[in-house]
């Protein structure tokens, strides 16, 4: 079962580093989200694609932060100058846009980063 | 704008007895609602969804959720708890498809389940 995977699952750096984050779509899902969870909270949204196309961002998505997904497959997250503010879960999903799984998000197991 | 409560923390309930775990919504139009569950240290799983039709949603793992537009309501049920159920219960709401926001969904603060023995 391929689902959708993200890399790295853990990350530390410290603050003022960049750090890049991948997630790789369930292969037939054109539609890609990112959210960020931080703990005892639910997941906030950040940015959504479809296909290359990134069509809405969230105001949390600072300057610091860029999402890519340049040929409409895997996507990145960059945060830049990282924050302690930024220690969060970093989660994506996927989501075919036709069919009876249309508007499902399905979410990978999600890239924990922890800026010290 | 949209938004979700989940009015309880946390839910204990004893191993058999029946569950529900509330949640109520807010959104713009007829709203697509989900549950999800997430167990530690792991990303989200998808258990049902309501989207249009019956107020009664049947999902994964015998839960259950039900629809009502009156009291925005989308509270998840199971008949019978198992010890395996206990994990962190998010719900969510997207709005109908139209606009530049059909595709985000909005997740209340989730409620830690807990099933006892």
């Amino acid at each position: 079962d391929t689902g959708v995977s993200q890399d790295p699952r853990h990350k530390i750096t410290k603050r003022g580093q960049n750090v890049t984050f991948r997630c790789d779509p369930i292969s037939e899902h054109n539609r890609l989200y990112w959210y960020r969870q931080t703990l005892g909270q639910g997941p906030e949204f950040l940015t959504y694609f479809q296909n290359e196309a990134q069509l809405e961002k969230s105001r949390l998505l600072s300057d610091r932060f860029s999402a890519e997904r340049p040929k409409g497959s895997f996507s990145t997250l960059e945060i830049q100058r990282t924050e302690q503010g930024d220690s969060a879960m970093y989660l994506c999903a996927s989501s075919p846009s036709s069919g009876r799984a249309s508007g499902t998000q399905y979410f990978g197991p999600g890239t924990r980063l922890l800026v010290l | 704008a949209q938004s979700v409560a989940q009015p309880e923390d946390q839910v204990n309930v004893a191993e058999g007895n029946p569950l529900t775990v509330k949640c109520t919504y807010s959104v713009s139009g007829n709203p697509y609602l989900f549950w999800y569950v997430q167990y530690p240290n792991r990303g989200l799983q998808f258990l049902l969804k309501y989207i249009t039709g019956d107020n009664l949603v049947k999902g994964s793992y015998g839960f259950e959720a039900e629809f009502n537009k009156s009291q925005t309501s989308f509270h998840l049920k199971k008949p019978s708890a198992l010890v395996s159920d206990s994990a962190l219960y998010f719900c969510a709401v997207r709005a109908n498809a139209g606009g530049t926001s059909y595709g985000k969904l909005t997740f209340g603060q989730g409620t830690i389940l807990t099933v006892h023995p």
